[in-house]
């Protein structure tokens, strides 16, 4: 069981928007602005999308954004496009000595 | 241009041991850490630990502690994992990766290796 939940799916048709969500608790998401959102397609590495909650990488569309409400992070994929399809794992600091919790992971579906 | 290079896949029996290295590039590497991340056949990500090369502070998940070593070598700028005795169960693709550390915390990750795939079985 991962320390993050995630939904395991989510889907939407080309152009349209897509929003996943990241629930943890007051110890790591809810207790600090460091957030991060990664892409994985299959048989890559992981690639950083979002930090900071809501920073985009140098590169990253602005297609993608990222936000934060209490103990639950969203993540929105505006304009989907095929190359959105993928699966997406959040993350979230969670205190000094502390590495770290990831999400389960979200698989994106593009139909 | 910061880069990691992992070694190549793996094939093992349980019982043996192995190491895998990750040679990094393009930034000062004794003044950053450096370190590992699991991803189990069609699993999730999970932190395994870092290492801080300067003076070889290591942290490890405690899910991974006293289950492999973290190491580096200065001189030639490369961070390793090792098992002692793998198993079935160490099957994973494993990934080198630079974090950015707060109070020895992960808050994200924007340069990854390539992963080396570790295959264990009889």
């Amino acid at each position: 069981q991962s320390a993050l939940t995630q939904p395991p799916s989510a889907s939407g048709s080309p152009g349209q928007s897509v929003t996943i969500s990241c629930t943890g608790t007051s110890s790591d998401v809810g207790g600090y602005n460091y957030v991060s959102w990664y892409q994985q397609h299959p048989g890559k590495a992981p690639k950083l999308m979002i930090y900071d909650v809501n920073k985009r990488p140098s590169g990253v569309p602005d297609r993608f954004s990222g936000s934060k409400s209490g103990n639950t992070a969203s993540l929105t994929v505006s304009g989907l496009q095929a190359e959105d399809e993928a699966d997406y794992y959040c993350s979230s600091y969670a205190g000094s000595n502390n590495l770290g919790v990831f999400g389960g992971g979200t698989k994106l579906t593009v139909l | 241009e910061v880069q990691l290079v992992q070694s190549g896949a793996e094939v093992k029996k349980p019982g043996e041991s192995l190491k895998i290295s990750c040679k990094a590039s393009g930034y000062t590497f004794s003044s950053d850490w450096i370190g590992w991340v699991r991803q189990m056949p069609g699993k999730g990500l999970e932190w395994m630990g870092f290492i801080w090369p300067g003076d070889s502070d290591t942290r490890y998940s405690p899910s991974f502690q006293g289950q492999v070593t973290i190491s580096a070598d200065k001189s030639i700028t490369t961070a390793y994992v090792q098992w002692s005795s793998l198993k079935a169960s160490d099957t994973a693709m494993y990934y080198c990766a630079r974090p950015i550390m707060v109070r020895e915390g992960v808050v994200s990750i924007f340069y990854w290796g390539q992963g080396t795939l570790v295959t264990v079985s009889s």
